[in-house]
């Protein structure tokens, strides 16, 4: 069955310490994206990318950082200049929007990170 | 750039109730419109779309009408059930160009409590 999963489900990091938050799909989209989710705040956009090898800032990009070097992954490094990154992160994709128009994203499961 | 905002929650309804939760939006573009729901530690999931002016969407009892002259995209269902206690979420994508090519952009979302 195609899908996005993200792992790991729940992650612990120490302060001053990277970590890397996986994100694959098996739908052949073209388009993937990064989200930071925290209680009352909704759904906020870290990182995007249309096509492999490009990506764009979203409106929270400070203190994050990812790679696009294939279609399938699309990785998220929280970095140690991220003040607070402990929330919610989900991963999302869908078709290109040039060829497919205003299609619909579908997303994973999410992961959990807490900074201790 | 585009914006979603969502009535303040929590909802919290009885069983077989009506419904309704308001979303507005704005847009530079003609945007697509949805509503996703996600439920306790899940990722998000697509509930219904519209694509275009007067547009309904439907899925699970659940509808909402695509109104540009209000700009708005409320969701409603006639009649709640325990499992539809979740939280969701409006969210648009303007993919006619422009700064805002290719992002989804969410409200804060709307946590539903439906009661016994």
């Amino acid at each position: 069955d195609g899908g996005i999963t993200q792992s790991p489900k729940y992650l612990f990091r120490k302060e001053g310490q990277n970590v890397t938050l996986s994100c694959e799909q098996n739908l052949n989209h073209d388009a993937m994206y990064w989200y930071r989710q925290d209680p009352g705040q909704g759904l906020r956009l870290i990182y995007y990318s249309q096509i492999v090898n490009d990506f764009q800032k979203g409106d929270i990009a400070e203190g994050y950082s990812v790679s696009r070097e294939k279609k399938e992954s699309f990785p998220l490094t929280v970095t140690s200049a991220q003040k607070n990154p402990t929330a919610f992160y989900l991963c999302a994709s869908r078709k290109s929007s040039v060829l497919s128009g205003n299609t619909e994203a579908f997303f994973g499961q999410g992961t959990r990170l807490t900074v201790v | 750039g585009n914006s979603v905002t969502q009535m303040e929650g929590p909802v919290t309804l009885s069983e077989e109730a009506f419904l309704t939760i308001n979303c507005t939006y704005t847009a530079t573009g003609y945007p697509s419109l949805f509503w996703y729901v996600q439920y306790p530690g899940e990722g998000l999931q697509l509930l219904l779309k519209a694509t275009k002016a007067d547009d309904k969407g439907s899925n699970k009892g659940f509808e909402a009408t695509y109104r540009k002259e209000t700009t708005s995209f409320h969701l409603e269902k006639g009649s709640v059930q325990v499992s539809d206690s979740a939280v969701y979420f409006c969210a648009l994508s303007d993919d006619a160009g422009g700064t805002s090519y290719g992002k989804l952009t969410f409200g804060q979302g709307t946590i539903l409590t439906v009661h016994p």
